[in-house]
């Protein structure tokens, strides 16, 4: 089993629409989980950083951490076609005392005008 | 926030030549900072992790000899390819570890020909 696993879609949807993006992991370690934005060709964006469960929003963005179920989400709402791009989750962790951060597969996700 | 400039963004080289990719923190002190390799579709792919003033840390299956990594000072770290192929065309993408979470350079796309 994969430490992240993130479906890589592609994503289609129109403009408006709430879209969902979902993450799981295996690896309890993970203790901070964060969202990056990667539009073609240009290095990651860091969307959200989240460290604990529970809900964190940020203008039209919110990441939902459950630790419990090791699973986490992101949603946009009133989605724009400026929100096209890849969407990776990220995830860090101290494990053998070193530092670790695994990503996602990333989703491409196309909005649609 | 912290900002970390990767340069060049984009090269291309003939087989069997090294390039030199670098990675400057602009605005904070980057004690770690983390290379990554992208081929399309894929995630980012840890290639190692380089200490300031120490040795780099390499991710298993990556050839140390190959890629060469310095880390001479608190905002500089550089990857070089050796002997480049055309099997190694990827982007390749920096990050530094800040107060502010992971920062990513712009990224580096390398085409060997």
């Amino acid at each position: 089993q994969k430490e992240v696993e993130q479906d890589p879609g592609p994503l289609s949807v129109p403009e408006g629409a709430i879209v969902s993006l979902n993450c799981t992991y295996s690896n309890s370690a993970f203790q901070y989980f964060m969202w990056y934005r990667q539009y073609s060709r240009k290095g990651p964006e860091l969307l959200m950083y989240t460290y604990s469960s529970g809900n964190k929003e940020d203008g039209r963005f919110t990441a939902q951490v459950d630790k419990s179920s090791k699973y986490i989400s992101l949603f946009i709402r009133d989605s724009q076609p400026s929100d096209s791009a890849t969407y990776l989750c990220a995830m860090s962790g101290t494990q053998g005392g070193s530092e670790k951060l695994v990503f996602g597969k990333g989703t491409k996700l196309t909005v649609n005008p | 926030g912290a900002v970390v400039s990767q340069h060049p963004s984009r090269v291309i080289c003939k087989s069997g030549t090294s390039v030199k990719i670098e990675c400057r923190s602009l605005d904070f002190q980057a004690t770690t900072m983390f290379w990554y390799r992208q081929f399309p579709k894929q995630s980012l792919m840890l290639m190692a992790t380089s200490n300031e003033g120490s040795k780099a840390t390499y991710e298993q299956g990556v050839e140390k000899d190959k890629f060469l990594i310095n880390h001479a000072s608190l905002t500089l770290s550089t990857l070089t390819v050796t002997s480049a192929h055309p099997e190694d065309s990827s982007f390749y993408i920096c990050s530094a570890s800040s107060d502010y979470g992971y920062t990513f350079g712009s990224g580096t796309r390398l085409t060997v020909v």
